[in-house]
């Protein structure tokens, strides 16, 4: 079971760059996630879809931009790249509407570093 | 701002002690709560979850809730080295909706051999 799958594992953008975070879950979930963690400040989320067709800002959205492409496949764009953008960014998701139920399953993560 | 606390640790505990990690959280609406553990350079992986006041064991896992009090933790019997690592506690918004899971920022546990 490949569960989520995230891609690219690393990148290294220049400043104003800009780049596509893919992600792909095979559960058949409905819900579908982007956090970012950096030290000292934990998992923070970036955007979200509740279903298919939906996306909303989470709490670090600026910078960001979401795309939910069908049930499977969420993707996260950076338009142009900021050092402040350097993190490690993972892609979640669940079986949303059950949601006091249903924990977040994450992918392996993307390390992207911004010079 | 609605926030989970955590102490950050390290927390060092010998190996076979109990090692015990805790969380308050500030939203009295949130419903459910759950640990996650994740090793240095991983993703974080689900080891429990819990809904009702009170006790819910898994194994060596226990975790205990108390809403009142807005408090949540995790007790590891027979700690181990392969426990070593960051335990994130989170928790659903209160209010509705399918915006995840608000995250502490962790603390880091050592089993000392």
């Amino acid at each position: 079971n490949a569960g989520v799958t995230q891609t690219p594992k690393f990148q290294v953008l220049k400043t104003g760059q800009s780049m596509t975070l893919q992600c792909a879950q095979d559960m058949n979930h409905n819900s579908m996630y982007w956090y970012r963690q950096d030290p000292g400040m934990g998992l923070r989320l970036i955007y979200y879809s509740a279903s298919e067709g939906t996306t909303d800002k989470g709490e670090v959205p600026n910078g960001y931009n979401v795309s939910r492409l069908n049930k499977r496949e969420f993707s996260l764009r950076l338009e142009s790249a900021a050092p402040s953008q350097t993190s490690v960014y993972f892609c979640a998701s669940s079986p949303y509407p059950d949601r006091d139920k249903s924990p977040l399953h994450f992918g392996n993560g993307t390390r992207l570093t911004v010079t | 701002q609605k926030e989970v606390e955590q102490n950050s640790g390290p927390l060092s505990v010998p190996e076979g002690a109990i090692a015990s990690l805790n969380c308050t959280y500030s939203d009295r609406g949130s419903q459910s709560f759950f640990w996650y553990r994740q090793y240095s350079g991983k993703s974080p992986e689900l080891i429990m979850f819990i809904y009702s006041n009170g006790d819910k064991e898994d194994g060596r896992f226990t975790a205990q809730l108390n809403k009142a009090s807005q408090y949540v933790s995790l007790l590891i019997r027979d700690s181990q080295p392969s426990d070593s690592a960051t335990y994130l506690c989170a928790v659903t918004r209160g209010g509705g909706g399918a915006d995840g899971l608000t995250f502490g920022k962790g603390t880091h546990l050592i089993i000392q051999p």
